[in-house]
C-alpha cells in the first residue's frame, strides 16, 4: 500500500529547542518537498530535493534546515531560529516527469 | 506577492446544485494547473488537473476550466454533495523547460453544501 507516511501527528516544541519532522514515501518518487500551512493561508514551500543529496529552499526556508540521504526519507527539521512555527506541516513527493504532488496526512507542530 | 489568488474564502450552495470555484494567477509562465481537496487535520487529495494547452478537462462530477487570455480557472462541482464540504486549493507550476515541479498554491475557498 503505497503512500507518503509523516510523523508525529502532534508534536509541541519548547523555546530554543529543535524538532525534526520525519517523512517516508515508499512510492518511488524522485521529488519531495515540504509545506506549511497556517490557518486562512494557502500552502508555502519550505524546501524541495528532487534527488538524493540535493535540496533547495523554498520560499520561505529560514529557521529550517533538512536533508535527503535517503530517496524515501525526507526529513524536516525546525530550528531555534525560527520563531514562528506554529503551523500544519505537509511533506509531499511527485514523479519525476512531474505535475501531481501527493501529500502525507500533515504534522501539527506547536509551541509550548 | 501572490501569483495564484482564490478571492472567496468561502462558499455556500445547496445539496444537488452547482459548486464553482474561482482561481486568477499572475504569472504567465504557468502551463499546469491543479485542484486540491483538504479536510481539516489532513492532508490534501489531488482532485484534477489541466494542461495550459486544454481549456477544459472533466473528471465525472469535476470540470475545470481555463481562460488563459484572462489567467484564470475555474472548478465546477455537479451536482454537489454534502461530502464536498472542504477547502479546495488552486495550485499552478512551470512544468515546460525544467525539471523543477514546485506547486505555487492559493488560500483556498472553504466550499459547504447544505442538505
Amino acid at each position: 500500500d503505497g503512500g507518503i507516511t509523516q510523523s508525529p501527528k502532534y508534536l509541541f516544541r519548547k523555546e530554543g529547542q529543535n524538532v525534526t519532522l520525519s517523512c517516508e514515501q515508499n512510492l518511488n518518487h524522485d521529488a519531495m518537498y515540504w509545506y506549511r500551512q497556517d490557518p486562512g493561508q494557502g500552502l508555502r514551500l519550505i524546501y524541495y530535493s528532487q534527488i538524493v543529496n540535493d535540496f533547495q529552499k523554498g520560499d520561505i526556508a529560514e529557521g529550517y534546515s533538512v536533508s535527503r540521504e535517503k530517496k524515501e526519507s525526507f526529513p524536516l527539521t525546525v530550528t531555534s531560529a525560527q520563531k514562528n512555527p506554529t503551523a500544519f506541516y505537509l511533506c509531499a513527493s511527485s514523479t519525476p516527469t512531474g505535475g501531481v504532488l501527493f501529500f502525507g496526512s500533515g504534522t501539527q507542530l506547536s509551541v509550548l | 506577492d501572490q501569483q495564484v489568488k482564490q478571492n472567496s474564502p468561502s462558499l455556500s450552495v445547496q445539496e444537488g446544485r452547482i459548486s464553482i470555484l474561482n482561481c486568477d494567477y499572475t504569472n504567465s509562465m504557468f502551463d499546469y494547473f491543479l485542484w486540491y481537496k483538504k479536510y481539516p487535520a489532513e492532508g490534501p487529495t489531488f482532485l484534477i488537473s489541466i494542461s495550459s494547452i486544454k481549456d477544459k478537462n472533466e473528471d465525472g462530477r469535476f470540470t475545470v476550466f481555463l481562460n488563459k487570455s484572462a489567467k484564470h480557472l475555474s472548478l465546477h462541482i455537479v451536482p454537489s454533495q454534502p461530502g464536498d464540504s472542504a477547502v479546495y486549493f488552486c495550485a499552478a507550476s512551470v512544468r515546460s523547460g525544467g525539471s523543477n515541479y514546485k506547486l505555487t498554491f492559493g488560500k483556498g475557498t472553504l466550499l459547504t453544501v447544505n442538505p
